[in-house]
């Protein structure tokens, strides 16, 4: 049982183009979130969700759209791919309990290669 | 704003050596969590160990030991008789105070990359 899935797991398209990484978490979360992983392993919060409402929008270009169709799906919509978006892209989720914070459980990844 | 600094980019060291992989944290709450990841080759983040800002108690889990100390802002991370498998980058990451539900955001260091030489 997986418990947050990702899809695909490899994306390589060209320039110009306009993809979509989907995320599916089966725990029960409430808050999902994607996260950026560039070629030096730094990893960067984008956004988060939390019962399909946006809650935080980090300095993301606006062509990268997310969206919650429901609590157990953050999909990630890129518009006009360019060659810095090339990454590995990271969905999470937790439990968010108020003043307890619970540990984020993360998707397998995407890599996703522009050329 | 919150920082976390991890000094160590690539650590290497021979199977069965102690390593300590370094954390330094900023932020600006008295409410806050600290965490430890670990990337494998394999590429996925898997969760080791959450620590809040209340509980300096330090935490051993089998080979795993971490050090948290408020007063010098650090989380280090230690593994003791290191083996292969432990060949990583391990992430340390910090979560400030709640501010709304949804809020808790992760901040990353860079990340040590951890080489053990069989």
């Amino acid at each position: 049982d997986t418990a947050v899935s990702q899809t695909p797991k490899y994306l390589v398209t060209q320039m110009g183009n306009d993809k979509s990484i989907k995320c599916e978490q089966n725990l029960g979360h409430d808050t999902m979130y994607w996260y950026k992983q560039d070629s030096k392993k730094f990893l960067k919060i984008m956004f988060s969700y939390n019962n399909k409402e946006l809650i935080i929008n980090e300095t993301v270009p606006n062509r990268f759209s997310p969206k919650s169709p429901d609590k157990a799906h953050l999909n990630l919509h890129i518009n006009s791919l360019e060659l810095g978006d090339s990454a590995v892209y990271f969905c999470a989720s937790s439990q968010d309990r108020g003043l307890t914070y619970n540990e984020q459980f993360f998707g397998p990844g995407t890599r996703l290669t522009v050329l | 704003a919150q920082k976390v600094t991890q000094a160590q980019t690539e650590i290497s060291v021979v199977e069965k050596e102690d390593v300590t992989l370094d954390c330094v944290y900023e932020t600006r709450d008295t409410t806050y969590y600290l965490f430890w990841y670990k990337q494998p080759p394999s590429g996925e983040l898997v969760f080791l160990i959450r620590r809040n800002s209340f509980d300096e108690q330090n935490e051993i889990s089998g080979r795993y030991s971490w050090n948290f100390q408020k007063s010098t802002s650090s989380f280090n991370f230690t593994i003791t008789a290191s083996q292969v498998v432990d060949s990583a980058v391990y992430f340390c990451a910090l979560s400030e105070a709640y501010s709304g539900a949804g809020s808790y955001q992760l901040t990353f260091g860079k990340g040590t990359k951890l080489s053990v030489i069989p």
